[in-house]
């Protein structure tokens, strides 16, 4: 178990350009959530997988975003056309029931000039 | 609506004192309750939680929490605290009840603890 893991750590992009980021779950966890934390809040949930299907999108996340989770196994997260609002940790954690305890990882933090 | 409020943004403390974190929620259905801690340039580390049962639980490095269904709250206490503390603590709540949910946890603000000698 080498839990759940983010790349990359830290993205610096200029306004208007796409950028992706890969989470890696546990191997075994089948459900895999993606969160957005900004300074000063607590993560706030963006969008969730079980197996390769993504079942729920939260409203933040407008047209510009999109997940994928192919395989059921690693994740993306692209955003595209990035604005200076996108600033933000971006999260992901895995579990393998619903209401067990989500691990996380490190976080990708994104800086948008 | 439901909602997560913790009650401090921030929480000063000496070392060797004791502390206590509020969180109360609002839920129209049942909730599940958790506590997590972030530690400067880390990932966020679930100190423990409520899923049922007792409701004073116990987790990691000496904290628990006590899940009071009456007034809606889950309160974090540690009787003893070290400058490794200092962190930032967040309350979480999954609402439960129906798939709709799919066990995503709605976090408070998060307070801020600075333990000092």
């Amino acid at each position: 178990d080498t839990g759940v893991s983010q790349n990359p750590r830290h993205k610096i992009t200029k306004r208007g350009q796409n950028v992706t980021f890969r989470c890696d779950p546990i191997s075994e966890h089948n459900r895999l959530y993606w969160y957005r934390q900004t300074l000063g809040q607590g993560p706030e949930f963006l969008t969730y997988f079980q197996n390769e299907a993504q079942l729920e999108k939260s409203r933040l996340l407008s047209d510009r975003f999109s997940a994928e989770r192919p395989k059921g196994s690693f994740s993306t997260l692209e955003i595209q056309r990035t604005e200076q609002g996108d600033s933000a940790m971006y999260l992901c954690a895995s579990s393998l029931a619903i209401y067990n305890e989500q691990f996380f990882g490190p976080g990708t933090r994104l800086t948008v000039l | 609506a439901q909602s997560v409020t913790q009650l401090d943004s921030q929480v000063p403390v000496f070392e060797e004192a004791p502390v206590e974190l509020r969180c109360n929620y609002s839920s129209s259905v049942s909730v599940y309750l958790f506590w997590y801690v972030q530690y400067p340039n880390q990932g966020l580390q679930l100190l423990l939680k409520y899923l049922s049962g007792s409701t004073l639980v116990k987790g990691i490095n000496g904290f628990e929490a006590e899940f009071n269904k009456s007034q809606t709250s889950f309160h974090l206490r540690k009787p003893s605290v070290h400058i490794s503390d200092t962190a930032e603590y967040f309350c979480a709540v999954i609402h439960g009840g129906t798939t709709d949910s799919w066990g995503k946890l709605q976090f408070g603000a998060g307070t801020q603890v600075v333990v000092t000698p």
